[in-house]
């Protein structure tokens, strides 16, 4: 049982360049998370799907991209690289039902734009 | 809106001792708790949650939380501290609306000396 799987693990980036990193989960849950961890500031919801075509802006979702074609895949894009997106980025995911709301996530993808 | 609030950056411990970790949260109806724990370079993990129910929630590696309404607290305790718990610990909340994210504290960083 994999749960939730990102990649890459880690990545180095130019100003100006894009990337996609992968999540996947073989969990069947509907919701999908992408959140940003920064030192000292916790972690920051960047954009939320609850269901294969949807998906929402979280709090800080400038300069991010995402897309939900299935249910197992949930792709962040950056598009045009900036220095303030050096962080580290991790997918989460989580079931349905009355006794269930935590996250499940995955190990996370460090991200450094130079 | 929905906050948490974790007040001491972090928390020195010696090995064998009680530890306490402090989540302070703000919201509006029934709150939904969580504690999760992270390891160095490693995503975050589910230790316990509050939902509804005892006060009192047991969760994993022997840790517990003691949910109190009057002083909108959520405080994670261990009666004796190991080395290995050192880590970071997050308290969180779940946001309001249907999208079901985790709102987080900033972090305890929990230092267990032997």
């Amino acid at each position: 049982n994999a749960g939730v799987t990102q990649t890459p693990k880690f990545r180095i980036l130019k100003i100006g360049q894009s990337m996609t990193l992968q999540c996947t989960q073989d969990m069947n849950h509907n919701y999908m998370y992408w959140y940003r961890q920064d030192p000292g500031m916790g972690l920051k919801l960047i954009y939320y799907s609850v269901g294969a075509g949807i998906t929402d802006k979280g709090e800080v979702p400038n300069g991010y991209n995402v897309s939900r074609s299935t249910t197992e895949d949930f792709p962040l894009r950056l598009e045009l690289a900036a220095p303030s997106q050096t962080s580290v980025y991790f997918c989460a995911s989580r079931g349905t039902g009355p006794n269930t709301g935590e996250l499940f996530f995955g190990e996370g993808s460090r991200l450094t734009v130079l | 809106a929905q906050s948490v609030a974790q007040p001491e950056d972090q928390v020195n411990v010696a090995e064998g001792n009680p530890l306490t970790v402090k989540c302070t949260y703000s919201v509006s109806g029934n709150p939904y708790l969580f504690w999760y724990v992270q390891y160095p370079n490693r995503g975050l993990q589910f230790l316990l949650k509050y939902i509804t129910g005892d006060n009192l929630v047991k969760g994993s590696y022997g840790f517990e939380a003691e949910f109190n309404k009057s002083q909108t607290s959520f405080h994670l305790k261990k009666p004796s501290a190991l080395v290995s718990d050192s880590a970071l610990y997050f308290c969180a909340v779940r946001g309001g609306g249907s999208q079901g994210n985790l709102i987080f504290g900033k972090g305890t960083k929990l230092s267990v000396k032997p």
